[in-house]
């Protein structure tokens, strides 16, 4: 059974433009989460969608969006793209998306903004 | 204050040693503890997950919970270089908006 996948594997953009980075859920999960990994830190949370609703939001900017779909795959979307938005964007997906539901993640878009 | 630390190492062990890696936490509502092992450039994998105090075993890995002293840990026995990657702790509660918290990750290396 395939794991959580994503697209693209590396990208690289220039500041002030957008991205968007894409996601497929493992079969049967409802539950989409998105992270932000800087280089040398641990994943910080910037979304979690469930059943297309956005459940919760971290401390990000208005710049960064996301949306589920009807067959539970995610798109999160950068605008204005900044220097300090490189980092590896991780996807979790979790069968409800609860406090206690374990997330299994992808193996995340390298983003670089030149 | 951050809501996880961990120590980032680098750590570097030989093979067969016993290693003891470790976050302390604030949150006292945190209620489901998690280490995830990340290889370089790739996705976190879930290893443990625990929700009480205590100790739980898996094979050579013993994920260690106490709640009064709000530190968990995980030991890895008889290490081994497969096991040189870097090592996540991750917390949870109900009252955090389902997000995860995760330590800043501990890099091991084990030299054969």
């Amino acid at each position: 059974d395939a794991g959580v996948t994503q697209s693209p594997t590396h990208l690289i953009k220039t500041r002030g433009q957008h991205v968007t980075l894409r996601c497929s859920p493992i079969s049967g999960h409802k539950s989409v989460s998105w992270y932000q990994q800087v280089l040398g830190q641990g994943p910080q949370f910037i979304f979690q969608y469930y059943e297309k609703e956005e459940r919760g939001r971290g401390n990000f900017p208005d710049r960064f969006s996301a949306r589920q779909f009807p067959n539970y795959s995610s798109e999160l979307n950068v605008n204005a793209l900044l220097l300090g938005d490189s980092a590896l964007y991780l996807c979790a997906s979790s069968l409800l998306g609860g406090s206690t539901d374990t997330q299994y993640f992808g193996p995340g878009t390298r983003l670089t903004v030149l | 204050q951050k809501e996880v630390e961990q120590d980032p190492g680098p750590l570097s062990v030989p093979e067969g040693a016993i290693v003891s890696l470790n976050c302390t936490y604030s949150n006292s509502a945190f209620q489901y503890f998690m280490w995830y092992r990340q290889y370089s450039r790739k996705g976190p994998e879930l290893l443990m997950y625990t929700y009480s105090s205590g100790n739980k075993e898996d094979g050579r890995f013993t994920a260690q919970v106490d709640k009064s002293s709000k530190y968990i840990s995980l030991f890895i026995r008889d290490s081994q270089p497969s096991d040189s990657a870097t090592y996540l702790c991750a917390m949870s509660a109900w009252n955090t908006g389902n997000q995860f918290y995760f330590g800043t990750g501990t890099s091991l290396t084990v030299i054969p």
